[in-house]
């Protein structure tokens, strides 16, 4: 099983500032088959980023993914109020997808 | 547009069954993998299984090997999850996911997601 630690935590921040999310995962995650989603309290999670760094229909360009191997990385340009959410990254290059743990963006 | 609704969840004392059901609408259910996706309360996602689009494929996430069945009925668009032998650490939000792949060609990724039904398991 491939597992993924997400840095930090949390990560306090205010509105127009710049985020950016790790996602480091035990083993290299083939073929960049890395996903990331957005939840808020009480609803599903959004899928963001697929295959590490294209952009799902309808993610503002402000959301963007990159990376390959073992490290991968979220970057929200400037956070918008809406954006204030838990941030998960998921692999889905071995037969059993796992996520991370989840990274909060917080307002500070 | 896709629609997923998930049912079935509820409160359950440990050892009991439970069937989840998830009721799809939108797009050519026959086509598509589906899967089951977990949450335990204000903790992270798990993926727990996934079934073929005709049903003749499934797998499912170690922990749950043995004790959960995934199904589907692609006469009423409908995935269903049967869940026996119920813990506590099965306590969590069940979410039904579409997988984007059509036909066979399953990503395991998850772009459409129901709203999610509770399974509470406490004595």
């Amino acid at each position: 099983e491939i597992v993924l630690t997400q840095s930090p935590g949390t990560l306090s921040l205010s509105p127009g500032e710049r985020a950016t999310l790790s996602c480091r995962a035990s083993q290299s995650v083939t073929s960049t088959y890395l996903a990331w989603y957005q939840q808020k309290p009480g609803q599903a999670p959004r899928l963001l980023i697929y295959g590490a760094s294209t952009r799902d229909t309808g993610i503002p360009d402000r959301f963007s993914g990159s990376g390959s191997g073992t490290d991968f990385t979220l970057t929200i340009s400037r956070l918008e109020p809406e954006d204030f959410a838990i941030y998960y990254c998921q692999q889905y290059g071995s037969s059993s997808p796992t996520f991370g743990g989840g990274t909060k963006v917080e307002i500070k | 547009q896709v629609q997923l609704v998930e049912s079935g969840g509820g409160v359950v004392q440990p050892g009991r069954s439970l069937r989840l059901s998830c009721a799809a609408s939108g797009f050519t259910f026959n086509s598509y993998d589906m899967h089951w996706v977990r949450q335990a309360p204000g903790k992270g996602l798990e993926w727990v299984a996934v079934i073929s689009f005709d049903g003749s494929n499934k797998d499912y996430v170690d922990s749950v090997k043995g004790r959960f069945t995934i199904s589907r009925d692609n006469s009423k668009n409908t995935l269903y999850l049967q869940i026996n032998s119920l813990r506590a650490e099965d306590t969590a939000i069940y979410y039904c996911a579409k997988d984007p792949g059509l036909r066979g060609s399953s990503w395991y990724y998850f772009k459409h997601w129901g709203q999610g039904t509770l399974v509470t398991v406490s004595s």
